[in-house]
């Protein structure tokens, strides 16, 4: 059974890179029968999808992260990365990764257990 | 955009109770509608996908239904356990979207 788990600085300063990086166990991020994905969501309040990427390096990202957001893909240590850059205290959220199936329909059928990331001064 | 909406926000239900939870797109998302139940602290969990199919291990009295605009999910014979907040996700649009939340509290 795939395990996905999150990993990087809980806590970053505004105007800095928040870099968070998913790795994945008991499955391959070169398997072509899934996007591997970012979710956050602040405390307290709702879901947010920030993009996926595929094994070939192909992403798809929200716009209202406009280009602050990049996901990037390491088959070679079965891992996918995320950056997101010049933070503000609103990007303050926990950080999920997740496994999202392809096929007729898309769904994210195994994420990570989740990693808060602050950002304050 | 396609905005999600979900109704209620929060509902009070008894165990052994039957509630239902609609979700409503701003536009036709065919049959790509997803639900999740998340516990406090814990990640979300996939219940249902495809509006209709059930997610391996789900227990039955999980249900949904609807295509288009509008779709439900629906808990039968509530469970302690089933107390969570849910949410619908939309994955028609290149632009992945989630409900604001229902909050499913103990009566």
């Amino acid at each position: 059974q795939v395990q996905l788990q999150e990993s990087g600085p809980g806590l970053v300063k505004p105007s800095e890179t928040l870099s968070l990086t998913c790795t994945v166990s008991g499955g391959s991020v070169s398997s072509g029968s899934y996007y591997w994905s970012w979710i956050r969501q602040p405390p307290g309040k709702g879901l947010e999808w920030i993009g996926y990427i595929y094994y070939s390096g192909s992403t798809n990202n929200n716009p209202s992260l406009k280009s602050r957001v990049t996901i990037s893909v390491d088959t070679s240590k079965n891992q996918f990365s995320l950056k997101l850059n010049s933070v503000t205290a609103a990007d303050t959220a926990v950080y999920y990764c997740a496994r999202v199936q392809v096929g007729a329909t898309y769904h994210f059928h195994s994420w990570g257990p989740g990693t808060l990331v602050t950002v304050s001064s | 955009d396609i905005q999600m909406t979900q109704s209620p926000s929060s509902l009070s239900a008894s165990v052994g109770d039957r509630v239902t939870i609609t979700c409503r797109a701003s536009q036709s998302i065919s049959s790509y509608l997803n639900w999740y139940q998340q516990k406090p602290g814990k990640a979300p969990k996939l219940l249902i996908y495809t509006a209709s199919s059930l997610q391996g291990g789900v227990p039955s009295r999980f249900s949904g239904s609807g295509s288009g605009t509008d779709f439900t999910l629906t808990i039968s014979n509530l469970q302690p356990e089933d107390f969570a907040t849910y949410y619908c996700q939309q994955t028609y649009s290149s632009l992945i979207t989630f409900g604001q939340g229902t909050r499913l509290d103990i009566k």
